[in-house]
This record gives C-alpha cells, sequence and structure tokens, in this order.
C-alpha cells in the first residue's frame, strides 16, 4: 500500500524560483492537507481541501496556491519562493469523518537560500 | 484561534523509565484530540480520545484525555531506545478533519 505520496523528497531552490510539490493518495480519502514543520513551532496547516472541488486556507497560506486536481491529487506551488518558506512540508489525507486520523506522506525538505 | 501547548518540549531519560507527555489546550469545543509519533518521517497515529476519563491503551503506551480541565496525557512506560521520537497532539475540530497541532516533545532514551 502507497498511502501517500509526496514528491520531490528533497528540493533546493534559489530567492524567487517557483515549484510545486506534488502529493497523491490511493485510499479514496475525500480530505487532503498540506503542513509545514519548522522547529518549535510544530505542524501548522497551509492549505486543505475538504473534498474534490474545494480548498481553503489554514493557518499560514501567504506565498502558496493549491490545486485540488482530483481526488488523488493535491498540489502545492510556491509562486515565488522566499528563504522563510525552508521548511519540511508534510501532505497528508484523511476520510473526512469526524472520528478518523489523518495520514501523513513522509515530507518534503526544502531550503531556499 | 485554537491553541495547544505540549510539554515539556524535551525530555531524555533511560531505557526502563516511564515518562509522561503532557497536552493542554484552550478550546472547549472539539471533537477528539490525537497523539501521533514522528521518527524520522511522517507523523504515524496513535491515539484517538473523545471522551474524558476513559484511558486508550496500546502496549506500553497509555493516553487519557481530561475534558473538564482541558489536558491530555501520554504515558510510556519500560521506555525503549526505539521509543525516541517526537511526539505530537493535535485537536481535531467541531466540523471537517482539520487538526490543530502541538509543537511536540522531543522524547531521546539513552541506553
Amino acid at each position: 500500500n502507497a498511502g501517500v505520496t509526496q514528491t520531490p523528497k528533497f528540493q533546493v531552490l534559489k530567492t524567487g524560483q517557483s515549484m510545486t510539490l506534488q502529493c497523491a493518495q490511493d485510499m479514496n480519502h475525500n480530505s487532503m492537507y498540506w503542513y509545514r514543520q519548522d522547529p518549535g513551532m510544530g505542524l501548522r496547516l497551509i492549505y486543505y481541501s475538504a473534498s474534490e472541488g474545494t480548498t481553503d486556507k489554514g493557518e499560514v497560506p501567504n506565498g502558496y496556491n493549491v490545486s485540488r486536481l482530483n481526488k488523488r491529487e493535491f498540489s502545492l506551488r510556491l509562486e515565488s519562493a522566499a528563504p522563510s518558506q525552508t521548511s519540511v512540508y508534510f501532505c497528508a489525507s484523511g476520510v473526512g469523518a469526524l472520528n478518523s486520523p489523518l495520514h501523513f506522506g513522509n515530507g518534503t525538505r526544502l531550503t531556499v537560500t | 484561534e485554537d491553541k495547544v501547548v505540549q510539554s515539556p518540549l524535551s525530555l531524555v531519560v533511560h531505557e526502563g523509565d516511564t515518562v509522561t507527555l503532557n497536552c493542554s489546550y484552550e478550546v472547549t469545543n472539539f471533537r477528539s484530540l490525537l497523539w501521533y509519533k514522528q521518527e524520522k518521517k511522517a507523523p504515524t497515529f496513535l491515539f484517538m480520545l473523545t471522551s474524558s476519563g476513559i484511558e486508550k491503551k496500546s502496549g506500553r503506551l497509555s493516553s487519557i484525555l481530561d475534558k473538564k480541565e482541558l489536558f491530555s496525557i501520554l504515558n510510556i512506560t519500560a521506555t525503549q531506545t526505539g521509543d525516541s521520537a517526537i511526539y505530537l497532539c493535535a485537536l481535531k475540530e467541531t466540523s471537517g478533519s482539520r487538526l490543530t497541532f502541538g509543537e511536540g516533545t522531543q522524547l531521546t532514551v539513552n541506553p
């Protein structure tokens, strides 16, 4: 079982460059999420998609855009990367039911120089 | 805004010790509280607590929620080096499935 798959695993960007982080899940989950994790900050929600065709801002959406391409895929785009976006990014998915845990991908470590 | 506070932020113990990790929160209206273990990569699910006073147990790990005092604890008995990880606490909102995470507790178990 692949679960939640994120690509790439590592990425180094220069300030101002753009890139898209890809996420796909094969569990037929309705909800998908993008988090960033920074030391001492825990996991902070960037954007989420409660169901196919909808997206909403989370706690820290500035500088990011998302696309829920279909039920399986949820991508995160950085249009003009900044050093403050250096972080580990996690994609997660969930059934969407009230009593169900999220399942996480293995993360993308992004460094912006 | 929901606020979840974990303590301690880091903890170093010896194998065989028992540890208690704390998670306190400031909201009263939420669906459930979850605990995750994060080693090198993705957080993995440990427990989901929805009712106050009912202990969830899995091997050497156990957890309980106190909705009156607004906290949860995660206990690990007879710790092993493989328990070394970041332990994350998260609140699940009343509608939908968004999670708000605490900062995490970095547990190090030395042999």
